[in-house]
């Protein structure tokens, strides 16, 4: 596609739900990056990819969270039992591959856990 | 472990007057990136820094790269309201970015 795109824009959940974020990259960008931002806050690295196989999965905050990519190209971000502190701006951002080059963003998925 | 240091957190500014954003990393990194962020948008890309000495300029912004002092600068020319926005910079370690905090800046009319 033209950009990353993110879906949903906007998520308003119960805490204790699952929510499901998806991130389409750029077509032919074989990394993918996901970073959540809190109001006002930098950036906080989640997980990146390289095509399909997740080699630094250290910045997943519980057990709660996991991501997959299939395909080396949409990616799923997974939340379980959300919890209030999980509301954040979700970032995702793919570049051609991992560690060269800039990386392009997409517009963020915001969750908002009551 | 990389970290990266941006300074000032804040800054408010007359429009005209010029102004540097001071970004530091501690360990050595191949690459230092720029990056621009809108209220309620995401992160749009503004400079790459490949080496040291690197310059680059895009209308009133300039950004360097001092890879022995493990410093990139970011240099704003008699600037005007549009430029207000929250700047960041990043730099490479394995494969993926560090961030900075993040620089609010605002440019008053």
């Amino acid at each position: 596609g033209a950009g990353v795109s993110q879906s949903p824009s906007n998520k308003v959940t119960e805490k204790g739900k699952d929510v499901e974020l998806r991130c389409d990259p750029i077509s032919g960008h074989t990394a993918l990056y996901w970073y959540r931002q809190s109001l006002g806050q930098g950036l906080e690295f989640l997980i990146y990819f390289q095509g399909n196989s997740a080699p630094d999965k250290s910045g997943l905050p519980s057990d709660r969270f996991s991501a997959e990519r299939t395909g080396g190209s949409v990616s799923t971000l997974t939340i379980q039992r959300t919890q209030q502190e999980d509301s954040a701006v979700y970032l995702c951002a793919s570049s051609l591959v991992a560690g060269v080059g800039e990386l392009f963003f997409g517009e963020g998925s915001r969750l908002t856990v009551l | 472990e990389l970290k990266v240091e941006q300074n000032p957190l804040f800054l408010s500014m007359q429009e005209g007057k010029n102004y540097t954003i001071y970004c530091n990393y501690s360990t050595t990194s191949d690459r230092l990136y720029w990056y621009r962020q809108d209220p309620g948008k995401s992160l749009e890309s503004l400079f790459v820094l490949l080496s040291n000495g690197a310059v680059k300029q895009e209308g009133r912004l300039m950004a360097s790269l001092d890879t022995k002092a493990r410093l990139s600068t970011l240099h704003i020319t008699a600037a005007v309201h549009d430029l207000s926005a929250t700047y960041f910079c990043a730099a490479d370690s394995n494969y993926q970015l560090i961030w900075g905090a993040g620089t609010k800046l605002i440019i008053k009319p």
